[in-house]
């Protein structure tokens, strides 16, 4: 089965801190995402990463940055978190073989900041 | 930029009623994506539609894409309870980069009643 993992399933933390939200897909997928998902909003492209090391904005980057070192691994790096960064964040991978390749989503992890 | 446009946003109907969903899109995208989240779980691919007059079927869910019209539906026959969720359709954005970011609309929250 395939499976995208995502480190935690609820997180706090104060304003100010640096947080880091692990993304895991044990698919060999070369494409993989960060979204936030908020109420009357939809889910929102923050980054994505086509392959190892390289990484381009979505809709709304700013605030965070993402990191990837390995294949399987995609990191969404809040530097120094705010209050309107609490949200649902969702990951989701897949492969770059063509149009009709499906995209899987991890469980989330719900972020407050306070 | 790509715009996605769903509606209704929120809509309730009866077990055993027939009703559609409608997501609009405002520039060319061939590839359209219709997702399911039940409450509290993360997000469940349903169709990938990837050329003009595209239909897919499963169980109750039929899709179809009109790229002329940059509408996608998702028809619901025979409603049945289970088939409550929010449901998303995303379309697709080519970064150039070799992966694609979908945006996605702000979803139709789905309430079917005995």
């Amino acid at each position: 089965d395939v499976k995208v993992t995502q480190s935690s399933r609820y997180l706090v933390k104060r304003t100010g801190e640096k947080v880091f939200l692990e993304c895991v897909q044990d698919m060999d997928h070369e494409n993989m995402f960060w979204y936030r998902q908020d109420p009357g909003l939809g889910l929102r492209l923050i980054y994505f990463s086509y392959d190892v090391k390289m990484k381009e904005k979505g809709d709304i980057p700013e605030g965070y940055s993402v990191s990837r070192e390995k294949k399987e691994r995609f990191s969404l790096i809040l530097e120094s978190a705010s209050t309107n960064q609490t949200s649902m964040y969702l990951c989701a991978s897949r492969h770059n073989r063509g149009p009709g390749e499906k995209l899987f989503f991890g469980s989330g992890t719900q972020l407050s900041v306070l | 930029e790509l715009k996605v446009e769903q509606n209704p946003l929120f809509l309730s109907m009866q077990e055993g009623k027939n009703y559609t969903i409608y997501c609009n899109y405002s520039t060319t995208s061939d590839r359209l994506y219709w997702y399911r989240q039940d409450p509290g779980k993360s997000l469940e691919s349903l169709f990938v539609l990837l050329s003009n007059g595209a239909v897919k079927q499963e169980g109750r869910l039929m899709a179809s894409l009109d790229t002329k019209a940059r509408l996608s539906t998702l028809h619901i026959t025979a409603a049945v309870h289970d088939l409550s969720a929010t449901y998303f359709c995303a379309g697709f954005m080519y970064s150039g980069g070799g992966a694609d970011g979908l945006t996605f609309g702000k979803g139709t929250h789905l309430i079917i009643q005995p």
